[in-house]
């Protein structure tokens, strides 16, 4: 089956920490991963994804590599700011089938200043 | 564009009782989601729509059923309000099918049944 397995949280990081927040998946066929964002009182928004093996994700100064040997999706971003404090999900969607979505329970991260 | 809206933001039932859960979306998507958010469980989809007129089973769909109204709506409904179903639900809409589409989702409606 599917499954997505995410780092415990909460993560508590001083302004310009890095940042891992590790993932791990288990999938049928070959799955495209995700990493999506929820911001407090918000819903979710996508925040990078990779769809083959060795592809890398960026956006907004976050990265994550698509490591099939490792069946691992890690989230990192070198120096964090208070505005990336909210839930990070990763996600993954196996590409057979329903095609449909399957979720972490999601790591909640705060920065402080 | 507004995205995706959602009404309404906050209800509390009783249990036994009724309602329906209202989405739209803005972006001519063929695909639209409905998914709950409980603590400790990550999202987990009820139900989806691939494309207008269709419906199709997620992953926990007990208790719940859906309309696809038109391409723009997709509504969905509690029968008969449990305490398990309080939870945050949330709405989303993709392009089309299949999950390398991005999902777009709304502000979420948080339900708690007495």
């Amino acid at each position: 089956g599917n499954s997505v397995t995410q780092m415990e949280g909460p993560v508590t990081l001083s302004e310009e920490a890095f940042l891992t927040i590790n993932c791990t998946y288990t999938a049928t066929g070959y799955p495209s991963l995700f990493w999506y964002v929820q911001y407090p009182g918000e819903g979710l928004q996508l925040l990078l994804k990779a769809t083959k093996a060795d592809d890398k994700g960026s956006n907004k100064g976050f990265e994550a590599t698509y490591r099939k040997e490792t069946t691992s999706f890690h989230l990192e971003k070198g120096s964090v700011q208070v505005s990336d404090s909210a839930v990070y999900f990763c996600a993954l969607s196996d590409q057979t089938g329903a095609n449909n979505l399957f979720f972490g329970t999601g790591t909640r991260l705060t920065v402080i200043p | 564009n507004a995205g995706v809206t959602q009404t309404p933001k906050f209800q509390v039932l009783k249990t036994g009782q009724s309602m329906t859960l209202q989405c739209a979306q803005d972006m001519n998507h063929n695909s639209m989601y409905w998914y709950r958010q409980d603590p400790g469980m990550g999202l987990r989809l009820i139900y989806y729509s691939a494309s207008e007129g269709t419906t199709d089973k997620g992953e926990v769909p007990n208790g719940y059923n859906v309309s696809r109204l038109n391409k723009r709506e997709f509504s969905l409904r509690l029968e008969s309000a449990a305490p398990s179903q309080t939870s945050v639900y949330f709405c989303a809409s993709s392009l089309d099918k299949g999950g390398y589409n991005e999902q777009f989702f709304g502000p979420g409606t948080r339900l708690t049944v007495l």
